[in-house]
């Protein structure tokens, strides 16, 4: 199974500073024969359940701010939020979906500093 | 809209069993693979089992195979999940989810439902 790893556990970032959350897998989510990372990003505020941010690792879904971007290949991949906001406070999941198990990181929980 | 609406938990005995439905509108449904995932109450996301379109490929995790059976109908709009054998351990909050492929994102989420095994 190819586990995912997030770093940090938690993070406290100022409004409208920049966060940045990274995942590590420990095998390659890059499919050479489309040249896609097989790698998504879900925010999960509390008492909801998770919502779509990012997929094929840099892909933005329709409606997310474009304060949220995507980046990285291979086995190393990060969320960055450029000018975090007030209603970014969550906890961000990764998760890869190159075969199953389709598994999590542990998520990120980001506060307000 | 796409609504993802799950029912079917509440509270049964270890051993027991449980089936729980996943309604769909707003999309589609027969163009989406399916999946469920599961979260204990305050920790990670943890996927269980995804069925392919038209319901003949089924994968589960290992924790659950062998005792949940994955399940759709197409011409009601329903995604189901049977439970059997239920453990401690398999309490959690249970998600629907969607993805338009195989092995692609998951966009659409239902509101979960939880699943309280104990005695």
């Amino acid at each position: 199974d190819i586990v995912m790893t997030q770093s940090p556990d938690s993070l406290a970032v100022s409004l409208g500073e920049r966060a940045t959350i990274n995942c590590k897998s420990s095998q390659n989510v890059l499919y050479s024969s489309n040249n896609k990372n097989y790698l998504a990003w879900y925010q999960q505020k509390p008492g909801q359940p998770p919502k779509l941010l990012i997929y094929w690792a840099s892909t933005r879904e329709s409606g997310v701010p474009d304060r949220f971007s995507g980046s990285g290949s291979g086995t190393d991949f990060t969320l960055t939020i450029s000018s975090l906001q007030a209603e970014d406070v969550a906890v961000y999941y990764c998760q890869h979906y190159y075969s199953t198990p389709f598994t999590f990181g542990q998520g990120t929980r980001l506060e307000i500093e | 809209e796409v609504q993802l609406v799950e029912s079917g938990g509440g509270l049964v005995q270890p051993g027991g069993s449980l089936r729980l439905s996943c309604a769909a509108s707003g999309f589609t449904f027969s163009s989406y693979c399916m999946h469920w995932v599961r979260q204990v109450p305050g920790k990670g996301l943890v996927w269980v089992s995804r069925i392919n379109r038209d319901g003949s490929s089924t994968t589960y995790a290992d924790s659950v195979r062998g005792r949940f059976t994955i399940s759709r109908d197409n011409a009601k709009n329903t995604l189901y999940l049977e439970m059997n054998s239920l453990r401690a351990e398999d309490t959690a909050v249970y998600y629907c989810a969607s993805g338009k492929g195989a092995n692609v994102h998951f966009d659409y989420w239902g509101q979960g439902n939880l699943v309280t095994v104990s005695s």
